[in-house]
This record gives structure tokens, C-alpha cells and sequence, in this order.
């Protein structure tokens, strides 16, 4: 079956610096979107992206879907704590969502 | 308006015992998710609504789970013989399903659900 997968899994960062997470489809993907989970809350929407090479930015974030549509990134300019969370990446093929495992964000102040 | 709510917050039960966990979606929203997600993980898809009927049930992990949504709004999981390895924290989620290629999900804040 489909399956997602996220890289790194953690990353640690000074406030300030810039940090990229990617995710990788092992089938073509119709869509990808992203999701922000905060610690001890829920997921929360970002964005979707749904054309091969499309990039959308969202202030200091940044969304890229891969040529093939079978790869994403997010990238974040200049971190600041309010970005600490687990971000996700989910991969819709014909009808649901599959998930990747997150990449958890924290930083130091 | 009001978000997606899940009852309980949180559940604790019993090995063997049965489960019942309640969604309520945003009003208006014909399409609705079930996740479970464990600690460290992502999202993991059960079950997925579209109206009354469910339209991809194929995440369902056995036969001990199940879910219903008799009138396209409210949707309750139902967990039998739970197992310790059900432990984790149920999501519900819900979208406008405005048009087929746009599905943004709104995500309830979840049940933990606790089998000791």
C-alpha cells in the first residue's frame, strides 16, 4: 500500500536558523498537504498543494510538491518558538490521506 | 462557529471491555475521518464518511472496530474486546468536501483512549 515517509524525525534548532523537513511518496500522489501539530494538541491545516512543481509560501514558510508529485518539503526562513511543533506531511492518493510519521521541531530560544 | 468535538477527552478502560467514542463534526460537513494516532507517530487512517455511508472503511485494523454515521453528522467508533494495543488517541476529522480534488480536514482534539 502507499506509504509516506518523513525526514529527519527530530530537529533541534537555534531560534533564527532555518530548517526543512521532506517527504517522500512511495505511489504519485494526487495532492499533498501539510499539517501543524503543537505539543499536547491536534493537527492543524496548512496548506495543499496539488500541481507537479508547485511552490506556495506562506510568510516565512515555504511549500514545494515535486515534479513527480511524489515528493514534498517545507522549509522554514528564520525560526522563531512559535514554529516549535510536529509537522506533517500527508499524501492523498485515490481517496485518504496517508500520513507521515512527523518531524518534531523544537528550539532553543 | 464551533470546531469538531470529540467525547470523551479521555477514556480508560478495561481489557475485553467495549468502547463507544462520539464525533461531532462542523455542521455542514458531508465528509468525516477517523485517525488513531500513537505517541511519536502520525495519523493513522481507519475509516472515512462520505454522507451516512462509509466510503473507505479499508483502515479498520480487524473486525473488533467499527463506526457508524446514521445521519451524516454525528459518527461514533466502536471498539469490542479492546486491547491493550488499542491504546492510543482517536482523531476525528471533518471536511466541507466543497469540490472532489480540495479536502482540507479539521482535526476534533482527540480521545485517549487507555486500555489497562
Amino acid at each position: 500500500g502507499q506509504q509516506v515517509m518523513q525526514i529527519p524525525q527530530y530537529q533541534h534548532v537555534q531560534e533564527g536558523e532555518d530548517f526543512t523537513t521532506y517527504c517522500n511518496s512511495s505511489t504519485t500522489l494526487s495532492n499533498i498537504q501539510w499539517y501543524k501539530q503543537r505539543p499536547g494538541g491536534h493537527p492543524v491545516f496548512l496548506i495543499q498543494l496539488v500541481k507537479s512543481g508547485e511552490v506556495k509560501k506562506q510568510k516565512r514558510l515555504t511549500f514545494q510538491f515535486g515534479e513527480a508529485k511524489k515528493n514534498s518539503s517545507l522549509h522554514i526562513t528564520a525560526t522563531q518558538t512559535t514554529d516549535v511543533g510536529t509537522y506533517f506531511c500527508a499524501g492523498k492518493g485515490a481517496q485518504k490521506l496517508v500520513f507521515g510519521q512527523g518531524t518534531r521541531l523544537t528550539i532553543n530560544p | 462557529g464551533a470546531g469538531v468535538s470529540q467525547t470523551p477527552s479521555n477514556k480508560v478502560t478495561e481489557k475485553g471491555k467495549y468502547v463507544e467514542l462520539r464525533c461531532d463534526p462542523i455542521s455542514g460537513h458531508t465528509a468525516l475521518y477517523w485517525y488513531r494516532q500513537s505517541l511519536g507517530q502520525g495519523p493513522e487512517f481507519l475509516i472515512y464518511f462520505q454522507g451516512t455511508g462509509a466510503a473507505d472503511d479499508s483502515g479498520l485494523p480487524n473486525d473488533r472496530f467499527f463506526a457508524v454515521r446514521p445521519e451524516g453528522s454525528v459518527s461514533t467508533l466502536k471498539i469490542q474486546r479492546t486491547e491493550r494495543g488499542d491504546s492510543a488517541v482517536y482523531l476525528c476529522a471533518s471536511s466541507p468536501q466543497r469540490h472532489s480534488s480540495y479536502n482540507e480536514q479539521f482535526f476534533g482534539p482527540g480521545t485517549r483512549l487507555t486500555v489497562l
